[in-house]
């Protein structure tokens, strides 16, 4: 069974650009997670999809953030206007119910 | 202050040698802890669910006191391939959802 994917892998972009974190779950699970770690900090929770609705947004940072699971199946996040305390790795996890989240190698973003 | 604390070591130990870890945690309300384990530049992967009974796997032992809020790791027979991040991690559902993770302890195992 494939695992979480995420793309792109790196990702460099100038403050003020916009970037595009793609994730695709694991077929079937209905959950979809994001997370970011900060450089020094710990991974935090930013959103959560039941399908196609989100379920719990609280730890999205601003507007500059928008996540979308168009049809159910995989998630962006899209960041726009990227500022430099975007910077971080973005996390995706996906399970099936309340079970265990298998997380995705992550998207190292750089703001310059 | 965070709401998941952890030393985040590191902790040097030589191979065989037995390392505990310990994290507490501020939301009283959480339901739910893990450990998981990080490898550089790698993602969080489960090592374990925590129950307040205490539970074992192979030469992993996790502990969880309610009242102290307080939730221990202790690994035995250090291998090398231990060698990571140990994030503790509390949910205040009964399952998986919303994570809330601690910064994590690095463990080196030496030869």
């Amino acid at each position: 069974e494939a695992g979480v994917t995420q793309f792109p892998s790196h990702s460099v972009i100038e403050k003020g650009q916009t970037v595009t974190l793609r994730c695709d779950p694991i077929s079937g699970h209905d959950n979809l997670y994001w997370y970011r770690r900060v450089m020094g900090k710990e991974i935090k929770f930013l959103l959560h999809f039941v399908k196609e609705s989100k379920q719990d947004e609280s730890g999205m940072p601003n507007n500059r953030f928008l996540a979308e699971r168009t049809g159910g199946t995989y998630s962006t996040l899209k960041v726009q206007p990227a500022e430099l305390e975007d910077s971080g790795v973005y996390f995706c996890a996906s399970s099936r119910l309340s079970r265990q989240q298998y997380f995705g190698p992550g998207t190292r973003l750089t703001v310059t | 202050r965070k709401e998941v604390e952890q030393d985040p070591g590191p902790f040097n130990v030589p191979e065989g040698a037995t390392v505990a870890f310990n994290c507490t945690y501020s939301n009283s309300a959480s339901q739910s802890f893990f450990w998981y384990r990080q490898d550089c530049r790698k993602e969080p992967k489960l090592l374990m669910s925590v129950y307040s009974s205490g539970n074992e796997d192979g030469r992993f032992t996790a502990q969880l006191n309610r009242a102290s809020q307080y939730i221990s790791l202790l690994i035995r027979d250090s291998k090398l391939s231990d060698s990571a991040t140990y994030l503790c991690v509390v949910s205040i559902t009964t399952g998986f959802q919303k994570l809330v993770f601690g910064t994590g302890t690095r463990l080196l195992v030496s030869p």
